[in-house]
């Protein structure tokens, strides 16, 4: 299993640009989440899924959208990117309830808004 | 919403001795307590987690206790080592499978 797997590692955009974060995972997990950390900061919840299908917002959600069309694939939306959106993306899954609670986090996302 | 505050910031111990980082939450609700372990430009990794209906929970030198009536959880690391330097993580879950973090302890063990 490659487990949740992160693409791109690394980007530079310019304000007002558009991007897609894409997220993956291979352990047939219900849950998906996406976070994005600050420098010196902890991690804020920006959206969330509980199923294909189902998707709501969590801390964060202001310039981001998401979908959740198969179980596998969780992107992140950036539709106008602010230089306020600087910061490391992280992706996480978990599986069903009675398989335990344990996020799994990807390797992140190093995002950059010129 | 939940809401976890984290302290201290900083902790600095010599090797060998012990810490402790304390958390509390906000939200009655949340069920599920986990601590990570985050090293500079990695992801966190799960350290040790704890559920609303178990008090304490114990993995080789790590340790976490619950308090559901103070609403505050703590983890306690023994005869700590350089390689536990890092920052740590509190989180706290409703059961919606989503966290929500404390702002951090960066965690120094000097040899």
């Amino acid at each position: 299993n490659a487990g949740v797997t992160q693409t791109p590692k690394f980007q530079v955009l310019k304000t007002g640009q558009s991007m897609t974060l894409q997220c993956a995972q291979d352990m047939n997990h219900e849950y998906m989440s996406w976070y994005r950390q600050d420098p010196g900061m902890g991690l804020r919840l920006i959206h969330y899924s509980v199923g294909a299908g189902i998707t709501d917002q969590g801390e964060v959600p202001n310039g981001y959208n998401v979908s959740r069309s198969t179980t596998e694939d969780f992107p992140l939306r950036l539709l106008s990117a602010a230089p306020s959106q600087t910061s490391v993306y992280f992706c996480a899954s978990s599986g069903h309830r009675d398989r335990g609670e344990t996020q799994y986090f990807g390797p992140g996302t190093r995002l950059l808004v010129l | 919403g939940e809401n976890v505050e984290q302290h201290p910031s900083t902790l600095s111990v010599q090797e060998g001795d012990s810490a402790v980082i304390k958390c509390t939450y906000s939200d009655s609700a949340s069920n599920y307590f986990p601590w990570y372990k985050q090293e500079l430009g990695k992801r966190p990794q799960l350290i040790i987690d704890i559920r609303s209906n178990v008090g304490e929970k114990k993995d080789q030198r790590i340790a976490v206790t619950l308090n559901k009536t103070a609403k505050h959880f703590s983890l306690h690391i023994t005869e700590t080592q350089p390689e536990d330097s890092a920052v740590y993580f509190c989180a706290a879950d409703t059961g919606r499978r989503a966290l929500t973090f404390g702002s951090g302890t960066r965690l120094q063990v000097q040899p």
